[in-house]
């Protein structure tokens, strides 16, 4: 089974310029999540979705980040306009319903991370 | 939110026995302890989780005093592809949200 996938893997843009990221969760994971890491920190939750709804976006930094999912699948984080700060790498995880298959740790799996550099 | 203390950094040689302590002195009484695992240029990866006593799985133990206030995972006879990062999380067992908090972790460096 296909693991959490994000594309692109490194993005160089200028300070100003727009970057889309894109992650594809596990098949039927209802639950995805978006975390990033800025240079010298710890990782930080910027938001959740339940299937194509946000549930809870008090992670998200500012106005420049709007994330989607459409349809319940893919979800994308766009960064417009972008700025210095906002490099570092952008995580994604999904996880299956609550209680899904009798588990009772809903476990979120990591994609690789998109590694985000602003000049 | 439950903050946790581990080291910044262990050594260890390969086929020895690692164990690395977490702090957590205001844990709450239903939040559960998570590990996670982080190897260069990959996302984190679930490890185990205890909310008492001792877990044991394929990969690791979760040791946790009655008291709940610290635990310690054991890893046993490491090898140098156990060269990673390791977090410890406290919350609610599913960890939803700004409740999903990763602290600094253990850099653990396994030696030949």
């Amino acid at each position: 089974e296909a693991g959490v996938t994000q594309f692109p893997s490194h993005s160089v843009i200028e300070k100003g310029q727009t970057v889309t990221l894109r992650c594809d969760p596990i098949s039927g994971h209802d639950n995805l999540y978006w975390y990033r890491r800025v240079m010298g920190k710890e990782i930080k939750f910027l938001l959740h979705f339940v299937k194509e709804s946000k549930q809870d976006e008090s992670g998200m930094p500012n106005n420049r980040f709007l994330a989607e999912r459409t349809g319940g699948t893919y979800s994308t984080l766009k960064v417009q306009p972008a700025e210095l700060e906002d490099s570092g790498v952008y995580f994604c995880a999904s996880s299956q319903g609550a209680g899904a298959s009798g588990m009772t740790y809903n476990e979120q799996f990591f994609g690789p991370g998109t590694r985000l550099t602003v000049l | 939110l439950a903050k946790t203390t581990q080291p910044i950094s262990m050594d260890s040689y390969e086929g020895q026995e690692v164990n690395i302590t977490c702090s957590h002195n205001n844990i709450a009484t239903n939040d559960y302890i998570t590990w996670y695992q982080q190897f260069p240029s990959q996302g984190p990866r679930f490890i185990i989780q205890g909310y008492k006593t001792k877990v044991t799985n394929e990969v690791a133990s979760l040791f946790i005093p009655a008291d709940r206030k610290s635990s310690t995972l054991s890893l046993p006879r490491v090898s140098l592809s156990d060269t990673a990062v390791y977090y410890c999380l406290v919350g609610l067992p599913y960890n939803y949200g700004q409740n999903f908090v990763f602290g600094p972790g253990t850099r653990l460096s396994v030696l030949p």
